[in-house]
């Protein structure tokens, strides 16, 4: 297993159109994360799932945001009509019953 | 809702010289403490985890502890090097629910 991947790495998108990221886990991890993370700041928790479930949500994720985690093991985070505040390197992390955290490689999100 | 401060923001040092890079957190109920180093553009590399009931964690020449009561972690790097130059972060597990919360980091430069 290589690790934590994300993709795509980068995404330019208008404003008002819908993106999706896509994370696929350490294959034997349960549990996994989504991150944002801005310029000279650290990550800000959206979102966990363990296995298939949604376990919590940040108030950060407004409406516009869903993530799913289907048959426990990839997963997707949508962003409906974006905004230019949504800017930012969106991170996935995994790990097992919640010990160490392995991250991907983010995805950064510009939107002119 | 739980607080993360890391402190200096940013440390130049020459080369060969140990340093210690500081993490303070406001709740004292944590499950467990992470270290990482993110280059600029990159994602989390995992450096040390030390669960809530140890007091210190070592890799190579990284040593990190762990004051749970005074809500402290240091991260020491002996010898360092000019490949060391990174971002370093702490990030917290909440002992209650299962989010977590990063400091801002400290932007490490290790002149040659």
């Amino acid at each position: 297993d290589t690790g934590v991947s994300q993709d795509p790495r980068h995404k330019i998108t208008k404003r008002g159109q819908n993106v999706t990221f896509r994370c696929d886990p350490i294959s034997e991890h349960n549990r996994l994360y989504w991150y944002r993370q801005t310029l000279g700041q650290g990550p800000e928790f959206l979102t966990y799932f363990q296995n298939e479930a949604q376990l919590e949500k940040s108030r950060l994720l407004s409406d516009r945001f869903s993530a799913e985690r289907p048959k426990g093991s990839f997963s997707t985070l949508e962003i409906q009509r974006t905004e230019q505040g949504d800017s930012a390197m969106y991170l996935c992390a995994s790990s097992f019953a919640g010990d160490e955290q392995f991250f991907g490689p983010g995805t950064r999100l510009t939107v002119l | 809702k739980q607080e993360v401060t890391q402190i200096p923001a940013a440390l130049s040092v020459p080369e060969g010289e140990n340093l210690v890079l500081n993490c303070s957190f406001t709740d004292s109920a944590i499950y467990n403490l992470q270290w990482f180093r993110q280059d600029p553009g990159k994602g989390l590399t995992s450096l040390l985890l030390i669960q809530s009931s140890q007091r210190e964690q070592t890799s190579g020449r990284l040593n990190a502890s762990l004051d749970k009561s005074s809500g402290r972690s240091t991260l020491y790097i002996a010898a360092s090097q000019p490949g060391d130059s990174a971002t370093y972060l702490c990030a917290v597990r909440d002992g209650n629910f299962n989010k977590f919360y990063f400091g801002s980091g400290t932007k490490l430069n290790v002149k040659p």
